[in-house]
């Protein structure tokens, strides 16, 4: 069964950093992979997801993830942070059964 | 489009009470799941329904939790009766299927407490 192991349950950037959010999957074959983010009080709201093709996907925000399969990894990315980047990350896989998270990662940025 | 709509947004019970969440999914999604979401545990899959039938309930933690999906548009999530440690957030999310590549939408959830 697929599995999903997000690095790091709280990281902390200054605004203007870079945001580095670390996921890593258990599969025999590569899955279909997403990341979700939680705002306070808020539903899981779609970020962006990798399917087929393109390694590496751009998502809503400034985020970008890369799929690499020789890591068994999909790290979430963005050049700079924001104040209102501030909120919870869920990585998610989807194959064999319907979609399983990480434990996710609560990212605070720091003015 | 309105997007999942969940009802209600905030529960308070007292414990032993009959508890009924509800779900709307978006119109022409064939699949419903029912999430909770717990400090210690996460996100969990509780049960999802494909064509209004119920697929997979191995995630429901007890007898006292039952869910329905009378027809495509309406779900209930219902907890009886009630204990403190069903104190979560549940959310409902729906898909034009189960799997595959279109990941899945989510209701605003219900943030239920027990006491």
């Amino acid at each position: 069964a697929q599995s999903v192991t997000q690095l790091g349950s709280h990281v902390s950037v200054s605004e203007g950093a870079l945001v580095l959010l670390r996921c890593n999957y258990s599969s025999s074959v590569p899955p279909y992979l997403f990341w979700y983010v939680q705002y306070p009080n808020q539903g899981l709201q779609l970020l962006l997801k990798y399917t087929t093709g393109a390694t590496l996907v751009k998502g809503i925000n400034g985020f970008e993830a890369e799929f690499k399969k020789s890591e068994t990894s999909f790290h979430l990315t963005k050049p700079s942070a924001h104040m209102s980047d501030a909120a919870e990350y869920f990585c998610a896989v989807i194959l064999n059964t319907p979609l399983v998270f990480g434990k996710g990662t609560r990212l605070s940025v720091i003015a | 489009d309105a997007g999942v709509i969940q009802s209600p947004r905030h529960e308070v019970t007292e414990m032993g009470q009959e508890v009924t969440l509800r779900c709307k999914p978006i119109s022409g999604h064939n699949s419903l799941f029912w999430y909770r979401q717990t400090m210690m545990r996460g996100l969990e899959l509780l049960i999802y329904f494909n064509n209004n039938v119920p697929i997979d309930d191995s995630g429901m933690p007890e007898d006292r939790f039952s869910a329905k999906m009378p027809n495509a548009s309406f779900s209930t999530l219902k907890i009886q009766p009630s204990e403190p440690r069903d104190s979560a957030v549940y959310f409902c999310a729906s898909s034009p299927r189960d799997r595959g590549s279109y990941g899945y939408t989510f209701g605003s959830g219900t943030r239920l407490t027990v006491v």
